[in-house]
């Protein structure tokens, strides 16, 4: 069963552009991540946000957590080329033994 | 340097053969995870394992085995029973509750 799901599915963008990526999810959380696959490649991790957390920055990123709406969003500002990659959101169960991962959104920067 | 190492990048299967793909990680962590990845989509759990000689199934185990005899290597094994083999394979390592870390992937093609 897949908890994330990730809107928009497709975003292109130009460089310098912010992009924002928005995650829902259907139960209840220890917490969220955000990771990132390049093309072909294994996917990396960049900011976990717990369950009692709002928003947390990393970098030109920014994650914010709404638990209310079972919802997240991951906002890269400043966007480069090289940021070009899928982007995935991923749930644990309450035990903190599995992730759930949504369908991801496919980000294009153009240079 | 430390890191999860999966092999061979791209392999082959023949009907009714099965084929087993490594995964080895010198990272010294507990927990392990094997999902398949299909074009476009998010990941899915097949199996983990949290400890050596012990594993659980995931959301699509059927047609899948796995082995957990040290606690540096996983591997899966796709048996003839999995009737749609074809798909992108991603392990994963973990310490319990932290954010996992992933191989570059093997790419499974049916002949």
């Amino acid at each position: 069963s897949q908890q994330g799901e990730e809107d928009p599915q497709a975003l292109s963008i130009q460089e310098g552009e912010n992009a924002t990526m928005n995650c829902s999810y259907k139960t209840s959380i220890n917490n969220l991540q955000w990771y990132r696959q390049n093309s072909g490649r294994g996917l990396v991790h960049l900011i976990l946000i717990r369950s009692n957390e709002r928003e947390k920055h990393s970098g030109r990123l920014r994650v914010t957590l709404d638990t209310s709406k079972k919802s997240s969003s991951l906002l890269i500002t400043a966007s480069r080329a090289a940021d070009t990659a899928s982007y995935f959101c991923a749930t644990d169960d309450n035990a903190g033994n599995m992730l759930t991962f949504g369908g991801g959104t496919r980000l294009m920067v153009k240079p | 340097d430390g890191g999860i190492t999966q092999s061979p990048k791209y392999l082959f299967r023949k009907e009714g053969q099965n084929v087993t793909l490594s995964c080895e990680q010198n990272l010294n962590h507990d927990a392990m995870y094997w999902y398949r990845q299909d074009p476009g989509q998010g990941l899915r759990l097949i199996y983990y394992s949290q400890i050596v000689n012990d594993f659980q199934k995931g959301d699509i185990a059927e047609g899948y085995s796995v082995s957990r005899e040290k606690k540096e290597s996983f591997p899966l094994t796709v048996t003839s029973a999995q009737k749609n083999p074809t798909a992108f394979y991603l392990c994963a390592s973990s310490v319990t509750n932290q954010p996992q870390h992933f191989g570059d992937g093997t790419r499974l093609s049916i002949l």
